[in-house]
């Protein structure tokens, strides 16, 4: 089954910052990515996601994330944060079943 | 239309009580999951369900049971709960390969 890897757990940064979150998946072959923002004290919601097509997805809130099938990264991008960004942000691949296995997880938090 | 919903939304128990978590969705889903979610470690699958009658167990199934006697609820039971169960769980279902999350249930165990 597919695994993810997210890299630098926690992430601080001041308002008006990019953001980049990496993340990478076990091995090729047809993937479903997705992330996933939870915000404090709420449940996880979804920013994005990439079944096929156009390897540059752009998502809610501004957000965008980039497949790069060569690399199996499904990196997260956001040019301009702001406070309200600070969340978790979990990238996952979809294995069998409909399945999805979720990577640790990035806190970010961006300070005023 | 509610979506993914869970009770009770806080539970403490003492170790070796019993509890059931109810996760009810409305969206017709033929799938649903199981997670729990502690501070590191991302959410891990416990118990999942291909449809009504159905369940599997996922990445951390010991000390968990479920049931998915009606389509639109599943139900996760907490046999002698341990502090290790000290969680949040949160429930979900798919469609088309999107998963859909409940507001979790934040459980201690004493």
């Amino acid at each position: 089954a597919q695994s993810v890897s997210q890299h630098n757990h926690h992430v601080i940064l001041s308002e008006a910052a990019s953001l980049e979150l990496g993340c990478n998946y076990s091995y090729g072959g047809t993937v479903n990515l997705f992330w996933y923002v939870q915000y404090p004290g709420q449940h996880l919601q979804l920013l994005l996601k990439y079944f096929s097509g156009d390897p540059l997805v752009k998502g809610i809130k501004g957000f965008e994330a980039e497949f790069i099938k060569s690399k199996f990264s499904f990196n997260l991008r956001k040019p301009s944060v702001q406070w309200s960004d600070t969340a978790e942000y979990f990238c996952a691949v979809k294995n069998g079943n409909n399945r999805l296995a979720f990577g640790k997880g990035n806190q970010v938090v961006v300070i005023p | 239309n509610a979506g993914v919903t869970q009770t009770p939304k806080f539970r403490v128990l003492k170790t070796g009580q019993s509890m059931t978590l109810l996760c009810a969705q409305d969206m017709n889903h033929e799938y649903m999951y199981w997670y729990r979610q502690d501070p590191g470690m991302g959410l891990r699958l416990i118990h999942y369900s291909v449809g009504e009658g159905t369940t599997a167990k996922g990445e951390v199934p010991d000390g968990y049971n479920v049931s998915r006697l009606k389509k639109q609820n599943f139900l996760l039971g907490l046999e002698s709960a341990a502090p290790s169960q000290t969680s949040v769980y949160f429930c979900a279902s798919s469609y088309a390969g999107e998963q859909f999350f409940g507001p979790g249930t934040r459980l201690t165990v004493l």
